[in-house]
């Protein structure tokens, strides 16, 4: 069973607009931390934003925020304001505690296009 | 100031070369990562570090041989490849492996064609 899943493959969004990337996990371990990375064209993966299990608030870092739903095991990134940069890939990723080894997860991506 | 890079950023070889991709950390970080992302496939776990010691190896065929001469570098030597190793390879690093709050720092990449 897959334990990070990312139904979107590709998203469009208006410039200026907020736009949800949707992502489900899977796991039994108590202890574990949520992460989203966005991967542009040049290749490189770069880290945007970290949610813990036990965290009660959800995250934000800037225009980025974390929907963080537990008990539905959901994790969607938001974007707000969208800018013409933030087309990119963006990939949810999971790592678990002791019963995952400490191993990071990740998602198939959703690729976003943000449109002028 | 980028954290982790990596050289080449590109690199073609034939099936027979022996090439080596580099990776170097200046976060002061214990653990180093190497992927593989191929093309709409997720990203793959080749190799984890931590302190140096290699505490990961998930199955990678021998043709891939990885290296850590300490906390801050990481190579992966590449020798009778395969067209099927064409990939981006991407370095990661990270402060700590043994908690889940543990951040991975990417480089760049170094896409690699076999022909």
């Amino acid at each position: 069973a897959q334990k990070i899943t990312q139904t979107q493959p590709g998203m469009f969004v208006q410039e200026k607009e907020a736009v949800t990337l949707d992502c489900t996990y899977d796991t039994s371990d108590q202890s574990y931390g949520l992460f989203w990375y966005k991967q542009p064209s040049s290749g490189e993966m770069i880290f945007l934003i970290y949610q813990g299990s036990y965290d009660e608030q959800n995250a934000t870092e800037g225009r980025y925020s974390l929907n963080f739903q537990k008990a539905r095991k959901s994790a969607n990134l938001v974007i707000s304001a969208s800018q013409l940069g933030d087309s990119a890939m963006y990939f949810c990723a999971m790592r678990e505690g002791h019963t995952g080894g400490f191993k990071t997860i990740f998602g198939a991506g959703t690729r976003l296009f943000v449109k002028a | 100031e980028t954290g982790v890079t990596q050289t080449p950023r590109h690199l073609v070889m034939g099936m027979t070369n022996k090439k080596s991709l580099k990776c170097e950390q200046h976060l002061g970080h214990n653990a180093m990562y190497w992927y593989k992302q191929s093309a709409k496939k997720p990203l793959e776990l080749m190799f984890v570090y931590s302190l140096e010691e290699r505490v990961e190896n998930n199955s990678v065929p021998s043709r891939f041989s990885p290296e850590c001469p300490n906390s801050s570098h990481l190579f992966l030597h590449l020798h009778t490849l395969q067209p099927e190793d064409s990939a981006l390879y991407l370095c990661a690093s990270s402060l700590r492996l043994e908690t889940y709050t543990d951040t991975q720092y990417f480089g760049p990449g170094t896409r690699l064609t076999v022909l």
